[in-house]
Parts: C-alpha cells; structure tokens; sequence
C-alpha cells in the first residue's frame, strides 16, 4: 500500500505486507528529517531520521527514503505488524536557528489480520 | 519515553480558568520544547526553553500563554483565561542538546502529553 501522508489520512494494510508511507515537505531548507511514530494516547516516539545530504537510510524493519528533488519523504516498514498499528508523522528541521521541528498531519496505519 | 514526565494527564477547565501543565524533563536535559496538538492534526512547535531562559517562542501566541523553566523544578506552560479552542493535547519534549545539533534521534523523548479541555 502506499498513501500520501498529507492528502490520504488512513493507510490499510495487511498484516506480513510492506507499508509505505508517504509525506511531502514544503521548506527547500529542511536539512534533515525524522518519522515518528504515535500509539492512542501516548507522546510520539522516534522511528528514524535522515540527513538531507542522505537518500536512505535503513533501521530494523524500516527504510526512510528521501527525494530532495521533489521534496518527498517516505516511509517503508517490512511486514507490518499488529503492534505498528498507530498514527505516523514525518517532521522536519530546517535548521539555522530555527529550533522547532515541523510536523506534518500524519497517516493513521491500519493493520488488517 | 517514560523520562519526560507530565502531568497532569488530563485537565479540564472552565473558560476563563488558568491552565498550568507541568514537564519534568529527563535527568541532566537541560532543554525543553513545548508542542500542541490538536485533534486529528499533527504537532505544532510552540516554545523551546533552557534553564531559565526561553530560546525560541516563535510559536507561542502572543497572549495569554507563557511557559518557564526555571533553575529547579519542572517547565510550566501557563495558560491564562482559557477559550475552547485551547482544548488540546500538550506534548512537551527534552533533549540534553540543540535540536540544530541533530541528535533528536537518540537523545531527545516526548512526554505522554497533557490533554486539556476546556467546557
């Protein structure tokens, strides 16, 4: 599946399948960027991050793509799983004294048995 | 993370009421940022504070909201003569660094939240 996270707020997958997450970002100047990950109830938790003079970057189970060209940010988790069931948030930092990252409106991850 | 911690969990008030939410930080963080989010939405910054000092507040309304982080004791976001579209979940964030360091990764926790309502 794959979902833009900004336009398509629900991504449904099923469970052992990949997800894709998508999320674009409007600042030229963000350097560098995170996924974060948000269960029912509780703060956002750290996926993974990337660097903008970076395409890739692998986690466990994670994959962050970033395409500087198009301003796109991706998301990918292997064989997903009931416990990655959450809302998912790109956000990113653009640096230069700007302290405050910038979240995106997130994609709410189903996973379907 | 389970560091950061805030409370009260949940608050309800009345408008016109004064709102305060509390964030003790991680052990030996010595930087604080305050986020809102609202329903269905995703984080927005609001402050980013060291010890007794505000270091960014390019976020923060102009009236009615303050935060501190004082020498000792937690960061306060103060909320004055609370409205309903202050009903929110205030998240608030520590980090022994700058976020321009780039070590939110490993280094930096979000708090569970406070969620304000506001009837």
């Amino acid at each position: 599946g794959e979902s833009v996270g900004l336009h398509l707020p629900t991504l449904s997958v099923q469970e052992g399948d990949n997800s894709i997450i998508n999320c674009a970002y409007s600042n030229s100047a963000s350097d560098y960027f995170i996924w974060y990950k948000q269960e029912s109830g509780k703060g956002p938790q750290f996926i993974i991050d990337i660097r903008s003079n970076m395409d890739k970057r692998q986690g466990q189970r994670v994959t962050v793509l970033l395409n500087k060209t198009v301003k796109h940010l991706s998301l990918q988790i292997a064989a997903t799983q009931p416990g990655d069931s959450a809302v998912y948030f790109c956000a990113e930092n653009s640096g230069g004294g700007a302290d405050g990252l910038t979240f995106g409106k997130g994609t709410h991850l189903i996973i379907q048995p | 993370n389970a560091g950061v911690m805030q409370n009260p969990r949940h608050l309800v008030r009345r408008r016109g009421q004064e709102a305060r939410l509390r964030c003790s930080p991680v052990k030996g963080h010595s930087h604080v940022y305050w986020y809102r989010q609202l329903p269905e939405e995703g984080l927005k910054f609001m402050v980013y504070l060291q010890k007794e000092n505000i270091i960014d507040e390019s976020g923060m309304p102009k009236e009615r909201f303050s935060a501190e982080f004082p020498k000792e004791g937690p960061s306060i976001l103060r909320i004055q003569q609370v409205v309903r579209g202050d009903s929110a979940a205030y998240f608030c964030a520590s980090s022994p660094f700058s976020q321009n360091t780039g070590v939110w990764s490993t280094e930096a926790f979000f708090g569970q939240g406070t969620r304000l309502t506001v009837v």
